[in-house]
């Protein structure tokens, strides 16, 4: 069936650096593929989507690119904020839009 | 941005007794709904979708008698967890969209039930 593999955390990084949270899956036919985050309190919030081979999502400087060779959606963001940390779950959606599968979450924490 | 509410964000309960958990959307109309189950370091379980005015439609392995969900009103869905056991502590999440985009789907915030 299909699935989502994702990067096991905690991750802590410091401001400014470089950050990727790797997400990998295994699906039927074309599937979306999301980033969702989750910061303290809050619920799930959308942060970037694709819904094709090769589309990159972005938003908040974060970025991800839909590789269908790899089965890979990785999240990445060229320099962390404080502001950033959270729990970031990668997700995928069949395209009846009747399944909706989560990774893990990796939990991210950026100190100053 | 939409938001969906869920209420209460924690519960802890005697062993044998039920808990209600709802999920409200408060700006558009929820057509379909999911609750979800995590449990600690893994993935959110997909339990049930409830359409509104018909029974929700329970994944494999998830009890309906246990996990009674009602989605009488296109804001409004519960979740009532029956006869509550230790093994059913865990987080639980519910979402709502409208129509058949899953970009438009809006979390709650999650509810932690700790059964004593």
């Amino acid at each position: 069936g299909d699935s989502v593999t994702q990067m096991e955390g905690p991750v802590t990084l410091s401001e400014e650096a470089f950050l990727t949270i790797n997400c990998t899956y295994t699906a039927t036919g074309y599937p979306s593929l999301f980033w969702y985050v989750q910061y303290p309190g809050e619920g799930l919030q959308l942060l970037l989507k694709a819904t094709k081979a090769d589309d990159k999502g972005s938003n908040k400087g974060f970025e991800a690119t839909y590789r269908k060779e790899t089965t890979s959606f990785h999240l990445e963001k060229g320099s962390v904020q404080v502001s950033d940390s959270a729990v970031y779950f990668c997700a995928l959606s069949n395209r009846a839009g009747n399944q909706f599968y989560f990774g893990t979450g990796t939990s991210l924490t950026v100190i100053p | 941005g939409a938001v969906v509410s869920q209420h209460p964000s924690r519960v802890i309960c005697k062993s044998g007794t039920s808990v209600k958990i709802e999920c409200r959307s408060l700006d558009f109309q929820a057509t379909t709904m999911f609750w979800y189950r995590q449990f600690p370091k893994q993935s959110l379980m997909l339990m049930a979708t409830s359409n509104e005015g018909s029974k929700a439609t329970y994944e494999q392995g998830v009890e309906k008698d246990k996990f009674l969900i009602n989605h009488a009103s296109l804001t409004l869905s519960t979740l009532t967890v029956t006869s509550a056991h230790p093994e059913d502590s865990s987080f639980y999440i519910c979402s709502a969209r409208t129509g058949q985009n899953n970009e438009k789907l809006f979390f709650g915030s999650g509810t932690q039930l700790s059964v004593l």
